[in-house]
């Protein structure tokens, strides 16, 4: 597609449950970025993939939060054991070039509930 | 820290009026500054940057400079239009170093114009 994918839009899950996120950058973007969106808040930055690389991760709140890019395009952001802290908007953003410009392009999120 | 401050919403303007939406930085060095736009049901957007002090950016009509003396970088547009209402953010991301692609984002200013 023309833009960033990301599914699902929308996902309630009871708390303890694990959810998976899928983000499919824009065809041959380099960098692909995950963001935590709350409610009322700006977007905060969780990890960075550069190719299939996790080049930084640091912005992940806790241990039970994973992300993949496996052959450098699509990537998946895993929660485990959700709890209803995790309840946010989650963003993914692509650029074609190395990050460091940040002129990205954002997905419409997928907006997670926990229950 | 990095951190964006950003004039707290919601901003409801008549058609053709004059719209300032104020936002001010902290941080170490010298770092780009970005001011993105999410329109209803749509992901966020890039809507202008500057990457050094005095710098205009400017799309669409809209305007912002990068100001270092008073670390601002407001948003103006001198007529704005029904199709101007979204949610503005401004954000910055540092130049160079450890993290230099993550950007760091306000919280966001809701603008509805009405006809």
């Amino acid at each position: 597609g023309a833009g960033v994918s990301q599914s699902p839009r929308y996902k309630v899950a009871k708390r303890g449950q694990d959810v998976a996120l899928r983000c499919d950058p824009i065809s041959g973007h380099v960098s692909l970025f995950w963001y935590q969106q709350a409610l009322g808040q700006g977007p905060e930055f969780l990890t960075y993939f550069q190719n299939e690389a996790q080049l930084d991760k640091s912005g992940l709140p806790s241990d039970r939060f994973f992300a993949e890019r496996p052959e450098g395009s699509v990537s998946t952001l895993k929660i485990q054991r959700t709890q209803q802290e995790d309840s946010a908007v989650y963003l993914c953003a692509s650029s074609s070039s190395s990050g460091d410009t940040g002129e990205l392009f954002f997905g419409e999120g997928s907006r997670l509930t926990v229950l | 820290g990095n951190s964006v401050t950003q004039m707290e919403g919601p901003v409801t303007l008549s058609e053709e009026a004059f719209l300032t939406i104020n936002c001010t930085y902290t941080a170490t060095g010298y770092p780009s500054l970005f001011w993105y736009v999410q329109y209803p049901g749509e992901g966020l957007q890039l809507l202008l940057k500057a990457t050094k002090a005095d710098d205009k950016g400017s799309n669409k009509g809209f305007e912002a400079t990068y100001r270092k003396e008073t670390t601002s970088f407001h948003l103006e547009k001198g007529s704005v239009q029904v199709s101007d209402s979204a949610v503005y953010f401004c954000a910055l991301k540092d130049a160079s170093g450890a993290g230099s692609y993550q950007l760091t984002f306000g919280k966001g200013t809701k603008l509805s114009v009405i006809p």
